[in-house]
């Protein structure tokens, strides 16, 4: 069965420095979300990305954040200047772009951030 | 204000035993979405089961089913005959209908399951 696949598993920075969390969506959907999870707590919506563009985004996703597909199948989150309370699970999503109500969202198995 | 509300924090159910976890939400949309995932330990986002808000029948997926009181505003997932590997965090989630949205998913905090032997 195809599925989201993200790298790296987990993630160490020093605060200050820029990440980038890759992700390979399942190759035949169109949107495709970044979720994060700070340990122990919900799961919190991060930003929406179809057709090049983001679609949706939350107000975590600040001007530290940003997203980009920059080829055919990989898709990728930035933090430009990583903070302490950056540190959490970073999960990538994608789905179909049919029938929005009851598409679910298929989801990696997530990159652990530490900022240290 | 919280869309999704999962008032037990922590459930404990023993092996074979049925075991319904909780979900109320929160929308003015008519069209809707709910779902509810299952996260392990290892951490992973497993998708168990969908219900729309016009579905006039409850959802089933195996042992998996949906307690849909559209009045009520409640979604709960009902796990029949538990397993010790049904043991992880459970999720409920609403996609609603804003055309302008990328209809994202919001989750509630989530309950705890444990299945004892």
């Amino acid at each position: 069965e195809p599925e989201v696949t993200q790298t790296p598993s987990h993630q160490v920075t020093q605060m200050g420095q820029e990440v980038i969390l890759r992700c390979v969506p399942i190759s035949n959907h169109l949107y495709f979300y970044w979720y994060r999870q700070i340990l122990g707590q919900k799961v919190e919506f991060l930003v929406s990305f179809y057709n090049n563009e983001i679609s949706e985004k939350s107000e975590i996703f600040d001007d530290q954040f940003s997203v980009e597909r920059p080829d055919g199948s990989n898709f990728t989150l930035k933090i430009r200047s990583t903070k302490l309370e950056d540190s959490a699970m970073y999960f990538c999503a994608s789905r179909a772009g049919t029938a929005p109500y009851n598409s679910p969202l298929h989801f990696g198995n997530g990159t652990r951030l530490t900022v240290t | 204000a919280q869309k999704i509300t999962q008032t037990q924090p922590g459930m404990f159910v023993q092996e074979k035993e049925a075991v319904t976890l909780d979900c109320t939400y929160d929308t003015s949309d008519q069209s809707y979405g709910l779902f509810w995932y299952k996260q392990p330990s290892s951490g992973e986002m497993i998708f168990l089961i969908y219900q729309g808000s016009y579905d006039e029948q409850n959802a089933t997926e195996g042992r998996y089913s949906l307690n849909f009181q559209k009045a009520r505003k409640s979604a709960n997932l009902v796990i029949s005959a538990s397993q010790l590997g049904d043991s992880a965090m459970y999720f409920c989630a609403m996609r609603e209908g804003r055309s302008n949205s990328g209809y994202a998913l919001n989750f509630g905090k989530g309950t705890s399951l444990l299945v004892t032997p």
